[in-house]
């Protein structure tokens, strides 16, 4: 079954505190991108990457960071999380944009 | 600044009418347009996408509609379901980039 896993699904933090959230996509696809929701602004990019070890900015890249050294990991680390950075993320992978699948989200609560 | 509207943030429909979910843009360079489906506890998946050659796309029960020169486009649902009752996210691109921007949504609720 073509799927895109995150984890964990739920994390509450307190500011300053490195955390991970992986991501895992089983379907060979080059593209994966991050994505954060917030009420009245829709979903924003936040980074994407078009293949391994190529990576860039999304629309709101500030307070993360990518890696992409496997083709089917995209890890989203928040190096030193603020309470600004609680969001509802989403990984995404693709090949063209009608093949784009999405997580089923993490819910961030940066305390 | 928003480059995808959303207004509606709600929409309630009878079971069997038509649903008619509205979206604006505001940059003319978009030349290609998405609708996403979201349930609870779940991430969007795609619905029906349309390009800016094209006016209209039809799959099954959902119609996207688009308007360059008012750069409007509507999704149609008829009938409507109950099943269809989710939040509906229109998205935007330019060709060749890899930035897809999205709307605020609309939770479509349809009674039975």
């Amino acid at each position: 079954e073509a799927q895109v896993t995150q984890n964990p699904r739920y994390l509450i933090t307190v500011t300053g505190k490195k955390l991970t959230v992986t991501c895992s996509q089983n379907m060979n696809h080059e593209y994966m991108s991050w994505y954060r929701q917030d009420p009245g602004l829709g979903l924003r990019q936040i980074y994407y990457s078009m293949n391994v070890e190529v990576t860039d900015k999304g629309d709101v890249p500030e307070g993360y960071k990518v890696s992409r050294k496997e083709k089917r990991n995209f890890p989203l680390i928040l190096e030193s999380p603020s309470p600004n950075q609680t969001s509802l993320y989403f990984c995404a992978s693709r090949q063209g944009w009608e093949t784009q699948y999405f997580g089923p989200g993490t819910r961030l609560l940066v305390l | 600044d928003q480059q995808v509207k959303q207004n509606s943030p709600s929409l309630s429909v009878q079971e069997g009418r038509i649903s008619i979910l509205n979206c604006d843009y505001t940059n003319s360079m978009f030349d290609y347009f998405l609708w996403y489906k979201k349930y609870p506890a779940e991430g969007p998946t795609f619905l029906i996408s349309i390009s800016s050659i094209k006016d209209k796309n039809e799959d099954g029960r959902f119609t996207v509609f688009l308007n360059k020169s008012a750069k409007h486009l509507s999704l149609h649902i008829v009938p409507s379901q109950p099943g269809d009752s989710a939040v509906y996210f229109c998205a935007a691109l330019s060709s060749g980039a890899n930035n897809l921007f999205f709307g605020t949504g609309t939770r479509l609720t349809v009674i039975p």
